[in-house]
């Protein structure tokens, strides 16, 4: 089955700064990866995905970037704010629609 | 998106007991899942459920401890049987929209065992 990694498990940045978290997925018929964060007690909240023929999808403040070649995608925050605190999980997966998730990031944005 | 919603939202049960689930959609939807959230973990997916057949389960998860029906395009359960502490989890549904493989969850439930 799929394996997905996700690292750093944990980040700590300055307000203003960028946050970058990133994953790596094992399954090459994987084509769906899926970022999603999640408050403390709250569901969680896809916030933006990208598919296998895309490289890259930006929306307003975060960015994911995919490189099917590396079996490797990434998180990118930028212009970090206090409301973005929480912990953020990459997915991945293939036609079956099954989710297979990372272990998570606790972004921490210091004020 | 859709409306989830799940009940209960939390509840406390005694081991050996088993506790039902529901999941409810506003609107009609093909594929649902169940997924287990271990306190601070990651989520993990227990079964897919596709009204009209029968679940399927993934590694570690079997139809004895945790049957589910899907008995239309709008709702499920999942019922945890004979629990034990280790069963306490937050359990989450989630749903497919539009065949763009785009999940949403449910709010949760919180099930502690005593």
């Amino acid at each position: 089955g799929e394996n997905v990694e996700q690292h750093p498990s944990t980040l700590s940045v300055q307000e203003g700064d960028s946050a970058v978290i990133k994953c790596t997925y094992s399954d090459s018929a994987s084509n769906y990866f899926p970022w999603y964060k999640q408050e403390l007690g709250k569901r969680p909240q896809l916030i933006i995905d990208i598919r296998s023929n895309v490289g890259e999808k930006k929306d307003q403040r975060i960015a994911v970037t995919l490189n099917k070649t590396a079996k490797h995608f990434s998180l990118h925050i930028t212009e970090t704010q206090p409301e973005d605190s929480a912990v953020y999980f990459c997915a991945a997966s293939a036609n079956d629609y099954k989710l297979s998730f990372g272990a998570g990031t606790t972004v921490t944005v210091r004020a | 998106s859709a409306v989830i919603s799940q009940k209960p939202s939390r509840d406390i049960c005694q081991r050996g007991t088993s506790l039902t689930i529901q999941c409810q959609v506003d609107s009609q939807v093909t594929m649902m899942f169940w997924y287990r959230q271990q306190p601070g973990q990651s989520l993990t997916l227990i079964a897919t459920a596709n009204q009209g057949s029968e679940a399927t389960y993934e590694s570690g998860f079997v139809i004895d401890k945790f049957p589910i029906s899907r008995p239309n395009l709008t709702f499920s359960t999942l019922t945890v049987s004979n629990m034990s502490p280790e069963d306490s989890s937050i359990y989450l549904c989630s749903v497919e929209l539009g065949g763009m493989a785009e999940q949403y969850f449910g709010p949760g439930t919180r099930l502690t065992v005593t």
